[in-house]
């Protein structure tokens, strides 16, 4: 069964440090998206790709946070540098680029800053 | 500017009865909602969705109930069985916003033996 893949699991960093994400959307899915899980709160948008452009890094703080998928398929987040604030489930999702269609999540990567 | 409200936490049900769990949006150009499912140390999981062109949709024992006017929706589970405790997002999108999802804060759900 197709599913998203992210990497890693789970990741510790030291405040100030750089830390990179990476995410495998479903073969096919053109629409990608990065969303932030606060414990205790619902996904926030962090940055939406439709192929390789992105259409929406309105939440995104681009002052430490930057998102790429150069070409069209896999994706990196980072955050450069590393916050306390930052700790968080980092959740990667893909969809069909039809309108009206679910869209399927990894598994997360837990983030902690130390 | 909270555009999808979850207002319940939490809910607790008894085995076999009906669980409700329910969401309220503000934003009249939401064309499409979702609910997902989420157990901890894992993504959400797609459950069921329903389009504002209709006012429910069934799915098993699911059933997704979209009352336009009132700008709320609301998701019955029957009969509710104890795999169904974990965390459910509501989530909505619009065409006009280029089907950004956007989530409730999450109800967590415990089903009682």
């Amino acid at each position: 069964e197709a599913e998203v893949a992210q990497s890693p699991r789970y990741k510790i960093t030291e405040k100030s440090q750089a830390v990179a994400f990476w995410c495998d959307p479903i073969s096919g899915h053109a629409t990608l998206y990065w969303y932030r899980q606060i414990l205790g709160q619902g996904p926030e948008l962090l940055v939406q790709f439709q192929d390789e452009s992105v259409v929406d890094d309105s939440q995104l703080p681009k002052d430490r946070f930057s998102a790429e998928r150069l070409k069209g398929v896999d994706s990196t987040l980072k955050i450069q540098p590393a916050e306390l604030g930052d700790s968080a489930m980092y959740l990667c999702a893909s969809s069909w680029q039809e309108l009206n269609t679910e869209a399927f999540f990894g598994q997360g990567t837990r983030l902690t800053v130390v | 500017d909270q555009q999808v409200k979850q207002n319940s936490p939490s809910l607790s049900v008894q085995e076999g009865r009906i669980s409700i769990l329910n969401c309220d949006y503000t934003n009249s150009m939401f064309d499409y909602f979702l609910w997902y499912k989420k157990y901890p140390a894992e993504g959400p999981t797609f459950l069921i969705s329903i389009s504002s062109i209709k006012d429910k949709n069934e799915d098993g024992r699911f059933t997704v109930f979209l009352n336009k006017s009132a700008k709320h929706l609301s998701l019955h589970i029957v009969p509710s069985q104890p795999g169904d405790s974990a965390v459910y997002f509501c989530a909505a999108s619009a065409l006009q916003g280029a089907q950004k999802l956007v989530f409730g804060q999450g109800t967590r759900l415990t089903i009682n033996p």
